[in-house]
């Protein structure tokens, strides 16, 4: 079935330091892609997406590109802040007729000043 | 884009009881998800529901355990019943954006502890 592998966590960076988090998936045809960003005690709200190979998804400084010959979507921000300290979920949509996402484990981003 | 209320945002119950979490969006839409996340994991889906039929449920999750209810294109009630300890986790339910988004938002979430 569909599986998405996060890097695992808990990642600690400095501020204005670089960020990437790594997303592989696994699944048939062209999945849509996406990013969900967890703050403390706050519901999942949607970071950025991809639905077809070679998309860039970005929001508020952060990007990812849909790779299809290497299965990826890596998260990245050139200059993370201490607001961006959270939780990091990966997922995708599967192609064909089902609707429901498939998350990776989550990533915990920690961000000090 | 859609907005869901969620409640209750959180509850301590006793174990052996059951809890019905509510979900209510502001606009119409055909196919609302349920997701648990327990403590420091993921989110797992439990169970799609459709308006007018049976949610369909992932497997591990059964009916009787997690009855959903779904009257109507804007409302969703997830039951977790009988409850141990080992339901308490946050439950979340979900709707598409749109067909053509292909996005997801998500209610604010339920935290259950069950003592």
């Amino acid at each position: 079935g569909d599986s998405v592998t996060q890097m695992e966590g808990p990642v600690t960076l400095s501020e204005e330091a670089f960020l990437t988090i790594n997303c592989t998936y696994t699944a048939t045809g062209y999945p849509s892609l996406f990013w969900y960003v967890q703050y403390p005690g706050e519901g999942l709200q949607l970071l950025l997406k991809a639905t077809k190979a070679d998309d860039k998804g970005s929001n508020k400084g952060f990007e990812a590109t849909y790779r299809k010959e290497t299965t990826s979507f890596h998260l990245e921000k050139g200059s993370v802040q201490v607001s961006d300290s959270a939780v990091y979920f990966c997922a995708l949509r599967p192609s064909g007729s089902a609707r429901q996402l498939t998350f990776g484990s989550g990533t915990q981003l920690t961000v000090l000043p | 884009s859609a907005v869901i209320s969620q409640k209750p945002s959180r509850d301590i119950c006793q174990r052996g009881t059951s809890l019905t979490i509510q979900c209510q969006v502001d606009s119409q839409v055909t196919m609302m998800f349920w997701y648990r996340q327990q403590p420091g994991q993921s989110l797992t889906l439990i169970a799609t529901a459709n308006q007018g039929s049976e949610a369909t449920y992932e497997s591990g999750f059964v009916i009787d355990k997690f009855p959903i209810s779904r009257p109507n294109l804007t409302f969703s009630t997830l039951t977790v019943s009988n409850m141990s300890p080992e339901d308490s986790s946050i439950y979340l339910c979900s709707v598409e954006l749109g067909v053509a988004s292909y996005g997801y938002t998500f209610g604010s979430g339920t935290r259950l502890t069950v003592v």
